[in-house]
């Protein structure tokens, strides 16, 4: 079983539509989780860190299920600007720090 | 958001020739890694480096690959005698550690990348 999986994708929406992806993890040991973006050819940027009680950041709020080893990211009202592709991180504390990434999700948002 | 900054941008070679890719992080920290993503893939963990000491690596870093940190600032991959399917985007990352009230988090910053062609 893979460490990090992430939804297949991709995603094609319009503008302003909301979207969800959803992410799940193997490893009980992991400790902490993150949402990244990465644009085409370009280096992955954190979006954000995901934590146990939720957390909002504009039009962007994700969700950690650890019982269920479950992460989610929502976007609301979609920008064409958001088209990327968003990776799923998760680091897992077992020999120091290691951080895994999901195969990511592609979001192409439409005009 | 911290800069971190990688050299050569493109670096193209041919097989079997040996390639150094740098990474200068523009102020001190002490946890360092190297990623690769190959075009169309995921971007895989090569090795991590804390301490001037490599603190763990992936089934990918062989004896093919080196880490150093020469002079205290530079932080560099060596690939010897490179293959064709070594051709990807390496990324170099550092970590920061932020101590908040109740938890302390610790964020992954990633350099632009050097992209890798083997011929």
């Amino acid at each position: 079983r893979k460490e990090v999986e992430q939804d297949p994708g991709p995603f094609n929406v319009p503008e302003g539509a909301t979207v969800a992806f959803n992410c799940t993890y193997s490893n009980s040991a992991s400790q902490s989780f993150f949402w990244y973006r990465q644009d085409c050819r370009k280096e992955p940027k954190l979006l954000m860190s995901v934590y146990s009680s939720g957390n909002e950041d504009g039009r962007f709020t994700a969700q950690l299920n650890r019982a269920s080893q479950y992460i989610s990211l929502l976007i609301r009202d979609s920008k064409l600007s958001d088209s990327a592709t968003y990776l799923c991180v998760v680091n897992i504390l077992l020999y120091g720090q290691n951080f895994v990434f999901g195969p990511g999700t592609r979001l192409s948002v439409l005009p | 958001e911290p800069e971190v900054t990688q050299t050569p941008s493109h670096q193209v070679t041919q097989m079997g020739q040996e390639v150094i890719l740098r990474c200068v992080p523009i102020s001190n920290h002490l946890y360092f890694y190297w990623y690769r993503q190959i075009l169309g893939q995921k971007v895989e963990f090569l090795v991590s480096f804390y301490n001037n000491e490599i603190s763990e690596k992936s089934e990918i870093f062989d004896d093919q690959f080196s880490v150093e940190r020469p002079d205290g600032s530079n932080f560099t991959l060596k690939i010897r005698s490179t293959k064709l399917e070594d051709s990807a985007m390496y990324f170099c990352a550092i970590l920061v550690v932020v101590q908040g009230e109740s938890a302390t988090n610790e964020k992954l910053f990633f350099g632009s990348g050097t992209q890798l062609s083997v011929l």
